[in-house]
């Protein structure tokens, strides 16, 4: 099978832009997790979909948002983009999204805000 | 905030050598899990230990966990150049009324290793 797949792998915007950014799972998974990786504060949830709904979020902001298509594959949003908002963001599926669920990781997209 | 405290932060060692890792949480959990990650890339998966296993192993990992201490270590034998890599440990949390933290896992800092030939 082939593997979970994110695109695009780089990007990079300026302050104030939005972007948005795509996630397509393993075949057969229908939970899509995705997790924000910076220096600072390591490896963070921001959300989780099932079934086109969001299940779990993580604690940010408003700004970040998501959506899950019927085929599973998932899109991820920040609006009005923070030189914070730099990251490595990564994306995860597995088959149920319960806690007892392997997760399995994309490459991630790597977004620059200058 | 991160569950999971890694320690060290850092680990040098030479091929042929063991490299132990440890991690610690906070709360209690469904499992643990290992991941490793090269150079700001995807994670890739290493093992699972559920809550009421005590050791695992997986070719030249080991993995142990101590539910009581709320710790568990990752041990990868006779270590190759090609190990060299952040590792994490990530938990996974039922909810308090018995429901599943859909999805979410709770990540340390991370051990980063590095194997010189």
């Amino acid at each position: 099978k082939a593997g979970v797949t994110q695109t695009p792998r780089y990007l990079i915007k300026t302050r104030g832009q939005q972007v948005t950014l795509s996630c397509s799972p393993i075949s057969g998974h229908r939970s899509v997790s995705w997790y924000q990786q910076t220096p600072g504060q390591g490896l963070q949830f921001l959300f989780e979909y099932f079934s086109e709904t969001q299940r779990n979020k993580g604690n940010f902001p408003g700004r970040f948002s998501g959506r899950q298509f019927s085929n599973s594959r998932s899109e991820m949003n920040v609006s009005t983009l923070e030189l914070g908002d730099s990251a490595l963001y990564l994306c995860a599926s597995s088959l149920a999204g319960t806690s007892g669920s392997r997760q399995f990781f994309g490459p991630g997209t790597r977004l620059t805000v200058l | 905030s991160q569950q999971g405290e890694e320690d060290p932060q850092a680990l040098s060692i030479q091929e042929g050598e063991n490299a132990t890792m440890n991690c610690s949480y906070k709360t209690s959990i469904n499992n643990l899990q290992w991941y490793r990650q090269n150079s700001g890339r995807g994670l890739v998966h290493l093992i699972l230990i559920r809550s009421n296993e005590r050791e695992k192993h997986s070719g030249r990992l080991r993995v142990t966990l101590d539910t009581s201490k709320k710790s568990s270590s990752l041990l990868i034998t006779a270590s190759r150049a090609a190990d060299t890599a952040s590792y994490f440990c990530a938990t996974a949390t039922d909810l308090n009324a018995g429901g599943t933290s859909y999805g979410k896992l709770t990540f340390g800092q991370g051990t980063i290793l590095t194997v010189h030939p």
